[in-house]
């Protein structure tokens, strides 16, 4: 079966400090990935996606990066947290193309303090 | 400009009722729809997907698409307290690797 993992679950990070957050999925072979985020209260913003090994497509300017080193792993980045970057962020996938849906991992709750 | 718009609500029903989730976008061209349940701190579960005009039933769900209007709605009949989360309303417009999200409805299944 297809399965997707994220972790952590939660994070706390003082302002200036790395990230690295990692997705990995299992059972499928050439997935497109995603990265949103979720602000309090607000609604899913699309950060980063994939469709490929090394093919990253950012869709917002900012504090942050991805890369996609392997086929079913996918990792956002950080060099220097704002306060800004708190949020929750969902890794997702799909397979066979957008048009039937993604699923997403269980998201990282990160808090930068 | 946002491409997919949702009330925020919260919308409240009482246990038992009908509960209608509506959904409008913007572009025509958008091909394939589809509901995302979330509950509070947990990440979105897909629960339905819609690609033509009309209705389809899941067990106590009914997507309905309207093109020609441009909107979506989900009705979730027998409305259970367990019901209760925001619910994301997402579109495929084609041509592109990614869905466009609303901000979603809260519903509030009471006792």
């Amino acid at each position: 079966s297809q399965t997707i993992h994220q972790w952590p679950a939660t994070l706390v990070q003082p302002v200036g400090s790395p990230l690295s957050l990692e997705c990995t999925v299992e059972g499928t072979s050439n997935p497109n990935l995603y990265w949103y985020r979720q602000a309090a209260g607000r609604g899913l913003q699309l950060l980063f996606y994939s469709v490929g090994i090394g093919q990253i497509s950012s869709e917002v300017p900012q504090n942050l990066s991805a890369s996609r080193p392997q086929d079913r792993q996918f990792i956002l980045s950080s060099k220097k947290l704002l306060l800004s970057d708190s949020g929750f962020y969902l890794c997702a996938w799909s397979v066979g193309g957008v048009m039937n849906g993604y699923t997403f991992g269980s998201g990282t709750r990160l808090t930068v303090v | 400009q946002k491409e997919v718009e949702q009330n925020s609500g919260p919308l409240s029903v009482p246990e038992g009722a009908i509960a209608s989730l509506n959904c409008t976008y913007s572009d025509r061209v958008s091909q394939s729809f589809f509901w995302y349940r979330q509950y509070s701190g947990k990440s979105p579960e897909l629960i339905m997907s819609i690609y033509s005009n009309g209705d389809k039933e899941d067990g106590r769900f009914t997507a309905q698409l309207n093109k020609a209007s441009q909107y979506v709605s989900l009705l979730i009949r027998d409305s259970q307290p367990s019901d209760s989360a925001t619910y994301l309303c997402a579109s495929y417009t084609g041509g592109g690797n990614k869905l466009t999200f609303g901000t979603g409805t809260q519903l509030k299944v009471e006792l």
